[in-house]
C-alpha cells in the first residue's frame, strides 16, 4: 500500500459546484495532515491544516480528518476557475515528532465557466 | 514579508557538471527542506535539516549533496549531474515551535533544473 494515497484526477466540477477531493494514508500514527494547492510550473502552497478528528473551515475550504479510517478530505465550495489546480495531500510521517511530510501524487481539478 | 527564495529560478547543464543550488530564507524558521518533483512521481524529500549542525538523509539523497551555512541558508549540490537529476527542485522550511511543531512546510518557488 502506497503511504498517501490520491486519485489522479482529472476532476472536473462546473463553476459554483463543490469539489470533493480525497486522500487515504497508512501510517497510523500521523498527527498532521496539510492541503497544498499547486498552480501548473508554481510551488506547492499550503491551504489548510489539520490535526483533530472532524471538520476544519476555512473561507471556501473544509478539511476533513477521520483518523480511524485513515482517511482526509478537502471540500472546495463555490468552485471558481481560479481553483482549477494540483492539490497536494500531506501527511506528516511519524506522528507529531516525525520528521518528513509524505505527499501524495496529488490531484488535478478543472473548475468549467 | 518573510519569505523563501531559490536560484538560480531555471538551469540547463550538461552531464558531468557540478552545479549549486541556493536557497534562502527571511522567516526565522529553523528547518529547511530539499524535495525534487518529477511527473508521475510526485514530491520526493532529498535532505532536511533540523539546524546548522544536523542534516538528514531524505528518500533519494544518492546523486547529491547539502550544505548549511546559516540558519538562513541550505544549498543542495550536485557534484556531477546526469540526465535523470532532470526535474523542479523545492526547497522548503517550517518552524519547530508552535504550530510549526506540527511540521507546516513553506515552499520557495522552485528551481528547473534540466541535465542535457
Amino acid at each position: 500500500q502506497k503511504e498517501v494515497e490520491q486519485n489522479s484526477g482529472p476532476l472536473s466540477v462546473p463553476e459554483g459546484a463543490i469539489a470533493s477531493l480525497n486522500c487515504t494514508y497508512s501510517d497510523r500514527v500521523s498527527q498532521s495532515f496539510f492541503w497544498y494547492r499547486q498552480y501548473s510550473g508554481k510551488s506547492p502552497e499550503l491551504i489548510m491544516s489539520i490535526y483533530s478528528n472532524g471538520d476544519k473551515e476555512d473561507g471556501r475550504f473544509t478539511a476533513q480528518l477521520n483518523k480511524a479510517s485513515q482517511y482526509v478530505s478537502l471540500l472546495i465550495r463555490d468552485s471558481q476557475p481560479s481553483d482549477s489546480a494540483t492539490y497536494l495531500c500531506a501527511v506528516n510521517k511519524g506522528g507529531q515528532a516525525g520528521t518528513a511530510l509524505i505527499f501524495g501524487k496529488g490531484t488535478t481539478l478543472s473548475v468549467s465557466s | 514579508d518573510a519569505d523563501v527564495t531559490q536560484t538560480p529560478r531555471n538551469r540547463i547543464t550538461k552531464t558531468g557538471k557540478r552545479i549549486m543550488l541556493e536557497c534562502s530564507q527571511t522567516k526565522g524558521h529553523d528547518r529547511m527542506y530539499w524535495y525534487r518533483q518529477d511527473p508521475g512521481l510526485g514530491l520526493r524529500l532529498i535532505y532536511y535539516s533540523f539546524d546548522v549542525k544536523d542534516i538528514n538523509k531524505g528518500e533519494i539523497s544518492d546523486g547529491y549533496s547539502v550544505s548549511r551555512q546559516a540558519q538562513a541558508k541550505f544549498s543542495l549540490s550536485l557534484e556531477s549531474a546526469i540526465p535523470n537529476q532532470t526535474a523542479l527542485y523545492f526547497c522548503a522550511t517550517s518552524d519547530s515551535r508552535g504550530m510549526g511543531s506540527y511540521n507546516e512546510q513553506f515552499f520557495g518557488p522552485g528551481t528547473r533544473l534540466t541535465v542535457l
